[in-house]
């Protein structure tokens, strides 16, 4: 199976400054089609998971534009601009390129 | 609005078996891949399981194979996930996903293997 490597595993951030998450791959998630598909999710304290961006670089509607998503191949970012308060929590790097899918181990966002 | 809404948790003895359910609702259900997400208390999330909208094609992470069971009924717009031989290691909240890019999530349903 594919192995989802996040880093760093914990992240302080001073508010309104930016962070960024890597997630790395064990083989490309790039599919016979040309799609990748990489996501990432949010889960705040006591909250269900909720998608910020999928297939590498497409922000969800819901998400803020300070979310950004890119890489390809086995390297992936997620990049959070002007970090704020309401950013604490788990992130999660989940891909669907070759079933089964697998989740990276999480990074823990929190303010300095 | 998308609705999943998780049911069928509770406590089962190491060896028994459950039956988690979902309803859904807000989209038609037959159009979309349907997964099984979870997470053990304190821990990350895992992949659990996969079926394709018209319940063809079905996918299990290793540590569930031979053990749980995916289906759907898209007259019911139900998902459903048949554990058994349950461990002390499957305790977790079970989340309903919608879509093949995992787009919408429930609530989840907390399943307790314990004597």
């Amino acid at each position: 199976d594919v192995v989802l490597t996040q880093s760093p595993l914990s992240l302080p951030v001073t508010l309104g400054q930016s962070a960024s998450i890597s997630c790395r791959s064990s083989q490309s998630l790039v599919y016979s089609d040309g799609n990748t598909n990489l996501n990432w999710f949010q889960q705040r304290p006591g909250q269900s998971p909720r998608r910020l961006i999928y297939k590498v670089s497409n922000r969800d509607s819901g998400a803020p534009d300070r979310f950004s998503g890119s890489g390809s191949g086995t390297d992936f970012t997620l990049k959070i601009s002007r970090v704020e308060a309401e950013d604490v929590g788990v992130y999660y790097c989940m891909h669907g390129t070759h079933w089964p899918g697998t989740f990276g181990q999480g990074t823990r966002l929190e303010i300095k | 609005e998308v609705q999943l809404v998780e049911s069928g948790g509770g406590l089962v003895q190491p060896g028994g078996s459950l039956r988690l359910s979902c309803s859904a609702s807000g989209f038609i259900f037959s159009d979309y891949a349907m997964h099984w997400v979870r997470q053990a208390p304190g821990k990350g999330l895992e992949y659990v399981s996969t079926v394709s909208n018209n319940g063809g094609t079905k996918y299990y992470a290793d540590s569930v194979k031979g053990r749980f069971t995916i289906s759907r009924d898209n007259s019911k717009n139900t998902l459903s996930l048949q554990m058994s031989s349950l461990r002390a290691e499957d305790t977790a909240v079970y989340y309903c996903v919608r879509g093949y890019y995992f787009d919408d999530w429930g609530q989840g349903t907390l399943v307790t293997v314990s004597s």
